[in-house]
């Protein structure tokens, strides 16, 4: 059973950065891709971008395009979101999640299937 | 803001039954992609509920079964029961966003 376990809570300051990481255990990690979600405090779930633990090609949400990074080591069977440049709205929870693969259709779209746990982030002054 | 929009809220009594909406547009939806639905009980992570409209991953009861049609879709519990009280997401992909993935707004279910 695959388990993804996430690192654990920081407090950052505006301006700087944070590196949250994602170990999987139970699996072949360089088969399958991992997207990356926040949630806000009191917010809905928001997709952030998605890299592939094969090849690490990435797709990034456009609004935090320039400020995320997200890499793989497939090594050591963990991902890694880094966001910069960080400001009090990036306060929330980060979530990476396995994509899981139904089907090869033009319908066929991503699913998450496998969760980690979240890692609160907070942003303050 | 989302592209895929939910009740905020919908709530029934142990046994009902609730219907929660999606509606999304002909970028998403309407375009043919598939819709897949997440249950997040509090203080938890998001649970994969339905994927591909209407399929339950193994272990899901089956009080629980999606729907699509046209630019819409739907999820309905039947037999509503106390654990049931959770935020629903409904969860597809929009190709006017430099094609990514998208969440709907989320539903508060309440069992009253």
């Amino acid at each position: 059973q695959v388990q993804l376990v996430q690192s654990g809570a920081e407090v950052k300051k505006p301006g700087a950065s944070v590196k949250v990481s994602c170990k999987a255990s139970g699996d072949t990690f360089s088969t399958y891709d991992i997207i990356w979600v926040r949630q806000a405090p009191g917010q809905g779930l928001e997709w952030m971008g998605w890299i592939s633990a094969y090849n690490g090609n990435t797709n990034y949400a456009q609004k935090l395009q320039g400020r995320v990074t997200m890499t793989t080591d497939t090594s050591t069977s963990t991902a890694y979101m880094e966001l910069r440049s960080l400001r009090s709205d990036d306060t929330a929870v980060y979530y990476c999640a396995r994509v899981y693969t139904y089907g090869y259709s033009f319908s066929t779209v991503n699913a998450f299937d496998i969760w980690g746990q979240g890692t609160m982030v907070t942003v303050s002054s | 803001q989302s592209v895929l929009t939910q009740p905020p809220s919908v709530s029934g009594a142990p046994g009902q039954r609730v219907t929660i909406s999606c509606a999304g547009s002909s970028s998403n939806i309407g375009a043919g992609y598939d819709v897949h639905w997440y249950q997040q009980l509090p203080g938890t992570a998001p649970k994969l509920l339905i994927y591909g409209n209407s399929n339950r991953p193994s272990g899901v009861p089956d009080r629980f079964s999606g729907s699509k049609s046209g630019t819409s879709a739907s999820l309905a519990i039947t037999g509503l029961q106390a654990e049931d009280e959770a935020d629903y997401y409904c969860q597809s992909y929009d190709s006017s966003l430099s094609g990514s993935d998208v969440f709907g707004t989320g539903t508060k279910v309440t069992v009253l």
